[in-house]
């Protein structure tokens, strides 16, 4: 199973929006809503920030949202602060019950 | 509060052994999947193996499978990863993580344990 395609690096500047899209296939985000994102700090465990292409668990800030078309799917953080600089990873379900992941996205808030 | 507490990692020869094990609280363990994941030095992260809450189904990256066997004791809430024949790629953080919906396998990992790092060299 080949990792998801995301984006080494996105980069803006606080208050402006960010979008990193996440492109898999027919066999995992093309055929399946089990779509999470997930944030990492530097140091810090993984914390779940979309699941299921668009939902936000509770206590993630309505800054983040996700989409989905095709075999692409997308996280948009919107409002940008200092504190969502991170690495972003994409996840999908696959049709071999496995679970891939994304490459990975460092985001720089200039 | 949910809690995922790792232990077990070291530094082990490549065609060595090593068996992890995740402590969980603070939720019905054994109604939810649970899975590892780990993370190489500077690399992203990498599925390694999920399990259903009753044990019964297990699943594997094609990476580690015939190599890793995932179990669980749900009698002492503890999830393991038995790893054999390690290899210098498996070097990595290993985390356990919790399913986020009861009695369904979805990989959606809504908590995730601290981690514990594995070494493998000579």
């Amino acid at each position: 199973q080949s990792a998801l395609t995301q984006p080494p690096s996105v980069s803006g500047s606080p208050g402006q929006s960010v979008t990193i899209s996440c492109t898999g296939t027919s066999s995992d985000v093309g055929s399946y809503n089990r779509v999470s994102w997930y944030q990492q700090p530097p140091g810090t465990a993984p914390k779940l920030m979309i699941y299921e292409v668009s939902n936000r668990p509770s206590g993630v800030p309505d800054r983040f949202s996700g989409s989905k078309s095709g075999n692409t799917a997308s996280l948009t953080i919107s409002g940008l602060q200092a504190e969502d600089e991170a690495d972003y990873y994409c996840s999908s379900y696959t049709s071999s019950t496995t679970l891939v992941f994304g490459g990975g996205t460092k985001l720089t808030v200039l | 509060e949910v809690q995922l507490l790792e232990s077990g990692g070291g530094l082990v020869q490549p065609g060595g052994s090593l068996r992890l094990s995740c402590a969980a609280s603070g939720f019905t363990f054994s109604s939810y999947a649970m899975s590892w994941v780990r993370q190489a030095p500077g690399k992203g992260l990498e599925w390694v193996s999920g399990i259903s809450g009753s044990g019964g189904s297990t699943y594997y990256a094609d990476s580690v499978k015939g190599r890793f066997t995932i179990s669980r004791d749900n009698s002492k809430n503890t999830l393991y990863v038995q790893m054999n024949s390690l290899r210098a790629e498996d070097t990595a953080v290993y985390y356990c993580a919790k399913d986020w919906f009861p009695r369904l396998l979805t990989l959606t990992l809504d908590y995730w344990g601290q981690g514990t790092l594995v070494t493998v060299s000579s």
